[in-house]
């Protein structure tokens, strides 16, 4: 059971470039979101999705997109990688139904933007 | 606005010893209160939630938290601690219809042998 599966783990980007971060979960979870991981800023809400073609912001969604065509996947791309948005990304999922569901995270991508 | 207040960015503990990990929270309506853990490289890890009921909860690896709604406040706790628990630990809130969390930005716990 492979759960959230987060790829790249790394990567490095130039300023100005664009790339899609991917996130896939194999459990049927209706809800799905981006966090951002800041050093002594705990984790932020990027965008999140409850459920296939439904997307919204979170707290801090500028510079990012998504989108939710199928319940398994849910990219994240960044149009024009400003050096502000190097961090560490997580995905996750739970099943949807309120909010006292526990969230099941990915390991994460680091990304670096020069 | 919703908000959690970790106020440790580290907790020193010896193996064996008790172990208290603070978190205050700030929110409008009924929280939804978590903690998680996250060993180096990896994603975090649901440890245990308080939603309604018994204000002492137990989670996993031996954890339970105390939720005290007077104080605003959802400690988390351990009777004895092992190297193993070290880790970083965030408490988060969540409230309203969707399952939207509000991190605290982290308490690093180290267990010395």
């Amino acid at each position: 059971n492979a759960g959230v599966t987060q790829t790249p783990k790394f990567q490095v980007l130039k300023t100005g470039q664009s790339m899609t971060l991917q996130c896939a979960q194999d459990m049927n979870h209706e809800y799905m979101s981006w966090y951002r991981q800041d050093p002594g800023m705990g984790l932020r809400l990027i965008h999140y999705s409850v459920g296939a073609g439904i997307t919204d912001q979170g707290e801090v969604p500028n510079g990012y997109n998504v989108s939710r065509s199928t319940t398994e996947d849910f990219p994240l791309r960044l149009l024009s990688a400003a050096p502000s948005q190097t961090s560490v990304y997580f995905c996750a999922s739970s099943y949807a139904g309120g909010a006292g569901q526990p969230q099941h995270f990915g390991d994460g991508t680091r990304l670096s933007i020069l | 606005a919703q908000s959690v207040a970790q106020p440790e960015d580290q907790v020193n503990v010896a193996e064996g010893n008790p172990l208290t990990v603070k978190c205050t929270y700030s929110v409008s309506g009924n929280p939804y209160l978590f903690w998680y853990v996250q060993y180096p490289n990896r994603g975090l890890q649901f440890l245990l939630k308080y939603i309604t009921g018994d204000n002492l909860v137990k989670g996993s690896y031996g954890f339970e938290a105390e939720f005290n709604k007077s104080q605003t406040s959802f400690h988390l706790k351990k009777p004895s601690a092992l190297v193993s628990d070290s880790a970083l630990y965030f408490c988060a809130v969540s409230s309203g219809g969707y399952n939207k969390l509000i991190f605290g930005a982290g308490t690093r716990l180290a267990v010395h042998p």
